[in-house]
């Protein structure tokens, strides 16, 4: 099945630790994206990347950290520094957004504070 | 400059009645507009887009309207089902530039 997966679907952190979340595509898209939702505000866009060991930062990239090493694999490190990190958190990716390709999104991990 | 507003924040239609989301942007380098649908515990899906280049795209039940001059698109669920129960969000981008900018999200209950 082809898809993107997201890993844990339930995350919770303690005040001062760092977490990451998994993500994982066998589209063989070159865009990957992580978004964060919290409700009424819609999706926004937390880091971007377009090609293997290259991302920019999006709207809100402030206490979180990306790495793309691979062109399957986008993780996203929820830093301490991060001092609202409840949420939940979407990867997505893509052809190329570019051309209008579409996204398709995994199902989502749901991070919440202890 | 680069937001879309997106209205109503939650919508409750009677089954078989017809679903309207509005969106509205000031970017007039925007040049695709998507609408995508996700499903409580789900990832956002792509449900239906349109370029300004016309103003009306319909697939099934769903209908985009598009008007440029007013800068605003709207989404139109005919004869609504409670399988349409979902949030819905608004979307634009200038295409060459590798973001989406998505609206706050409609969150809809079709009533049995």
């Amino acid at each position: 099945d082809g898809g993107i997966t997201q890993s844990p679907k339930y995350l919770f952190r303690k005040e001062g630790q760092n977490v990451t979340l998994s993500c994982e595509q066998n589209l063989n898209h070159d865009a990957m994206y992580w978004y964060r939702q919290d409700p009424g505000q819609g999706l926004r866009l937390i880091y971007y990347s377009q090609i293997v060991n290259d991302f920019q930062k999006g709207d809100i990239a402030e206490g979180y950290s990306v790495s793309r090493e691979k062109k399957e694999s986008f993780p996203l490190t929820v830093t301490s520094a991060q001092k609202n990190p409840t949420a939940f958190y979407l990867c997505a990716s893509s052809g190329q957004l570019a051309t209008n390709e579409k996204l398709f999104f995994g199902s989502g991990t749901q991070l919440s504070v202890l | 400059q680069q937001q879309v507003k997106q209205s109503p924040q939650s919508l409750i239609v009677q089954k078989g009645g017809i679903s309207i989301i509005n969106c509205a942007y000031e970017n007039t380098a925007f040049d695709y507009f998507p609408w995508y649908q996700q499903f409580p515990g789900k990832g956002p899906a792509l449900l239906i887009a349109i370029r300004p280049d016309v103003s009306e795209k319909k697939e099934g039940r769903f209908t985009i309207s598009f008007n440029k001059s007013a800068k605003q698109f709207s989404l139109h669920i005919m004869d609504s089902q409670p399988g349409d129960s979902a949030t819905y969000f608004c979307a634009a981008q200038n295409t060459g530039f590798q973001k989406l900018v998505f609206g706050t999200g409609t969150r809809l209950l079709v009533s049995p």
